[in-house]
């Protein structure tokens, strides 16, 4: 069962401009939300994250919107670099168990 | 403070046999966390251990097993190899007391089985 999902397998934008990715969850349970962002041959590296409570967490550049409503976040980076192109994952957890991650969005940053 | 470390970073195996992947924690960590990604798919939790013992696991069969030692350290044993089983396997580690922190991976072992 697919419980988190990540739409876009690639996003393509120019550099100096917003990159704005999505995800989808199904598990009204899900309590704390991350996005983690992969180079090829080394492991996710955590970026940002947010818990239920609230619907916006920004951290210089990223920022992550929660609509529990309609079980959605995003990830917004503004301005993109061309430094961000990466496999950008969504990952959500329910009260601290096992954290489901979404298949990726292939993030590129042209010059 | 050394991060998350997996051995081997590669590994080649046959149908049927039978293989161990090791993780040492970051440092102040205690719950490791394994994960299969295959291409062009997220990780898939496959189980996580703390206090020595398996604390979580995912949907995958008995021929998955780990275990975790007195120094936090972990290993994932796979039995039986299928050729599905070639993927990425990371392994991840957290502080359990911390509530709602995120997982720290290492770099993976790339796992071919022919």
């Amino acid at each position: 069962d697919q419980q988190v999902k990540q739409n876009s397998p690639s996003l393509s934008v120019q550099e100096g401009r917003i990159s704005i990715l999505n995800c989808d969850y199904t598990n009204s349970m899900f309590d704390y939300f991350l996005w983690y962002k992969k180079y090829p041959a080394e492991g996710p590296t955590f970026l940002i994250s947010i818990s239920s409570i609230k619907d916006k967490n920004e951290d210089g550049r990223f920022t992550v919107f929660l609509n529990k409503s309609a079980k959605h976040l995003s990830l917004h980076i503004v301005p993109s670099q061309p430094g961000d192109s990466a496999v950008y994952f969504c990952a959500a957890s329910a009260f601290q168990n096992d954290m489901r991650f979404g298949a990726g969005t292939r993030l590129t940053v042209k010059p | 403070d050394a991060g998350v470390t997996q051995s081997p970073t590669h590994l080649i195996k046959t149908r049927g046999q039978q293989v161990t992947l090791r993780c040492s924690p970051k440092s102040g960590h205690d719950t490791v966390s394994w994960y299969q990604q295959a291409l062009g798919q997220g990780p898939q939790f496959i189980f996580q251990y703390y206090e020595e013992e398996e604390r979580q696991r995912g949907n995958f069969p008995d021929r998955f097993s780990g275990h975790q030692f007195p120094n936090y350290s972990s290993e994932l044993n796979v039995n039986a190899l299928l050729l599905g089983d070639s993927a990425l396997y990371l392994c991840a580690s957290s502080l359990i007391k911390t509530y709602n922190s995120p997982l720290h991976f290492g770099n993976g072992t790339r796992l071919t089985v022919t």
